[in-house]
């Protein structure tokens, strides 16, 4: 059963800070992973992309890792502003088939 | 401004109403879906159309039906409203064929039954 999981379920980090949030997957065939910003009472907005060949991209402070062996992907935040405060979920999509969406990991960046 | 509109925003309804959600696109995408995130805050897909024909129809009840009146819109009606129906609801759109592309996601609409 495609499916992807996402730790942890909620992060406090002060203002200025780096943090790095973890998304593991069963998805098989895989096409490619993505990372999702979803702002409170809004919709999830894409932030990279990331096809099996890729190991790294970065979105100015997001940097996306993708290791396709383990079937693991990070996003790492660099200075965290308070407009980093949402939920970011990792969306993976089998071959021909639906995207599978994670949980999310709610970010709270506290001044 | 291009985007993906939903309307309303926020819907109060009694049970056993019947309720629609409006969703608009002007970017030009040929397939649009609707999503529901639960209180877990899982997104699972609901319908998606591509060129007026339904092309996933996940294990919805039957009380939920999509409506296309044309390529930009999916309109999503619910008949005999439940408790278990309150959720937020997206749209979203997205351009198939050869490569891939991600979604472009409405605001959302939050249902509340009561």
């Amino acid at each position: 059963k495609n499916q992807v999981e996402q730790s942890p379920q909620s992060l406090i980090i002060l203002e200025g800070k780096n943090c790095t949030l973890q998304c593991n997957y069963t998805v098989s065939p895989f096409s490619n992973l993505r990372w999702y910003k979803q702002d409170t009472g809004r919709g999830p907005v894409s932030l990279t992309i990331m096809t099996f060949s890729e190991n790294t991209k970065s979105n100015g402070r997001y940097t996306a890792t993708l290791d396709a062996d383990t079937k693991q992907s990070s996003l790492h935040i660099t200075a965290s502003q308070l407009s980093d405060s949402a939920s970011y979920i990792c969306v993976v999509r089998p071959i021909g088939q639906n995207f599978v969406f994670g949980p999310g990991t709610r970010l709270s960046v506290l001044p | 401004d291009t985007a993906v509109s939903q309307t309303p925003k926020y819907l109060v309804t009694q049970m056993g109403n019947d309720k629609s959600i409006k969703c608009e696109q002007n970017l030009g995408h040929d397939t649009m879906y609707w999503y529901k995130q639960d209180s877990k805050k899982f997104l699972k897909i609901m319908f998606s159309y591509n060129n007026k024909e339904l092309i996933i129809n996940e294990t919805v009840p039957n009380r939920f039906s999509p409506k296309s009146p044309d390529k930009a819109h999916l309109n999503l009606h619910i008949n005999s409203l439940e408790l278990g129906d309150s959720a937020v609801y997206f749209c979203a759109s997205s351009l198939t064929g050869e490569g891939d592309y991600g979604y472009t996601f409405g605001s959302g609409t939050r249902l509340t039954v009561v």
